[in-house]
């Protein structure tokens, strides 16, 4: 079967720096999308990783290990306002997307 | 109005009632999708438009029933639901459903069944 795990919750302090790892195993891998979801909000896009390597957008990075059936996504500089949701969602062979439960990031101050 | 809209955004039915989800994305996207979130639980997807046609239905009970009348609008029509079937249901839209491109969501209705 398709599996995705992350961790349920993690917690973090402002100013500090998270790293949110997540495995997969899917049929097919057409790369691997992070989303960040406030709580009563939408899902919005993050980051997209398809070859392996660490990607930098501003003070979020996501890595791939395509080897590994792993990623992580990491957070710099932490601010109140990224406490949130993070979805790792892999897209298998047919283009769909295989979603983890998420990983509620609290931030302390 | 931009991205994805979803109305209504909190509804309350009993299990006999019938009602609708509407979405509409103003992104000139072809490809529209109905998600379920559960609390703690991994996206479900549920049904996938592609150019208005109907490419994938996840083992979706009868008592839902979309509906995609052109790409910009999908409707999730509801009846007889359980109290089971209340969560979080997202709609969602790229531009196509056969390439990697990401999804733009909607802020999700949130269905309560009595």
């Amino acid at each position: 079967g398709q599996n995705i795990d992350q961790p349920t919750e993690m917690t973090a302090t402002e100013g500090a720096i998270v790293q949110i790892n997540c495995t997969y195993q899917t049929s097919g891998f057409n790369g691997l999308f992070w989303y960040q979801q406030h709580a009563g909000e939408a899902p919005t896009f993050l980051s997209y990783n398809v070859l392996d390597g660490l990607e930098e957008k501003g003070r979020f990075s996501s890595f791939l290990s395509r080897s590994k059936g792993y990623s992580y996504l990491l957070l710099k500089e932490l601010q109140m306002k990224d406490s949130a949701s993070y979805l790792c969602a892999v897209m298998d062979s047919n283009y769909q997307l295989i979603w983890g439960a998420g990983t509620k990031l609290i931030i302390k101050p | 109005e931009t991205g994805v809209t979803q109305t209504p955004r909190h509804l309350v039915m009993g299990m006999t009632n019938k009602k609708s989800l509407k979405c509409e994305q103003h992104l000139g996207h072809n490809a529209m999708y109905w998600y379920k979130q559960s609390a703690k639980k991994p996206l479900e997807l549920m049904f996938v438009y592609n150019f208005k046609e109907q490419t994938e239905n996840n083992s979706v009970p009868s008592r839902f029933s979309p509906e995609c009348p052109n790409s910009s609008h999908l409707f999730l029509h509801l009846h007889t639901l359980q109290p089971e079937d209340s969560a979080l249901y997202l709609c969602a839209s790229s531009q196509d459903s056969g390439g990697a491109g990401e999804q733009f969501f909607g802020p999700g209705t949130r269905l309560t069944v009595l």
